[in-house]
């Protein structure tokens, strides 16, 4: 079955305690993205990446860290998590940069940093 | 600066009903799509719309791209309470093919 599954779904951590979300498509897509989803702010793209090696910010980069040394994983990282980082996070995948492609999205994964 | 505009933002009806949604800009879009999110979920494609004046039917649900390409709708036929959900618009801006502009979502509840 083609998807994307991130994991965990739900985590809950502690201000400055690095963690890892993790990101994996079985499609054999060239794009792929983190966005975080916040109430009245809707969807705002962290980082994209559109190929293995090739990573760039999207529109709310600062605290995030990404990596893409294979095509299917593209694992999100913050170094020093804080309040203000408690989301809702979704990693998606397209077959290729132009935007009109189809994205498909992972389940989410909800953070809470205290 | 909220390039794509949805409303009404919340909207609540009774199965059955008939309702419509928008998606507005002053911008011109090379093509837009719109997503539906369920609640515990990532979104899913509806449809994408790349011409001006075009209109796609996906069962109960049509939907509508502009002629200038700056604006969206979406109408469903009799609502189903398997309607419910987050609808989202987001669109390519011409001249910028590396971003998706997303919309806020108009969240739908339809009641049995």
């Amino acid at each position: 079955e083609a998807q994307v599954t991130q994991n965990p779904r739900y985590l809950i951590t502690v201000t400055g305690k690095k963690l890892t979300v993790t990101c994996s498509q079985n499609m054999n897509h060239e794009y792929m993205s983190w966005y975080r989803q916040d109430p009245g702010l809707g969807l705002r793209q962290i980082y994209y990446s559109m190929n293995v090696e090739v990573t760039d910010k999207g529109d709310v980069p600062e605290g995030y860290k990404v990596s893409r040394k294979e095509k299917r994983n593209f694992p999100l990282i913050l170094e020093s998590p804080s309040p203000n980082q408690t989301s809702l996070y979704f990693c998606a995948s397209s077959l290729s940069l132009v935007p009109r492609n189809e994205q498909f999205f992972g389940p989410g994964t909800r953070l809470t940093v205290l | 600066t909220q390039l794509l505009e949805q409303s009404p933002q919340f909207l609540s009806i009774q199965e059955g009903e008939n309702l419509t949604v928008y998606c507005n800009s002053s911008s011109v879009f090379s093509s837009l799509q719109w997503y539906r999110q369920e609640p515990g979920e990532g979104p899913v494609l509806l449809v994408t719309v790349v011409t001006g004046g075009e209109v796609k039917k996906l069962k109960r649900l049509t939907f509508q791209f502009g002629d200038a390409r700056k604006d969206s709708s979406l109408h469903i036929t009799a609502a189903q309470p398997g309607d419910t959900g987050l609808y989202l618009c987001a669109g390519q801006h011409a001249g910028n093919n590396r971003k998706l502009i997303w919309g806020l979502g108009t969240s739908l509840a339809v009641n049995p």
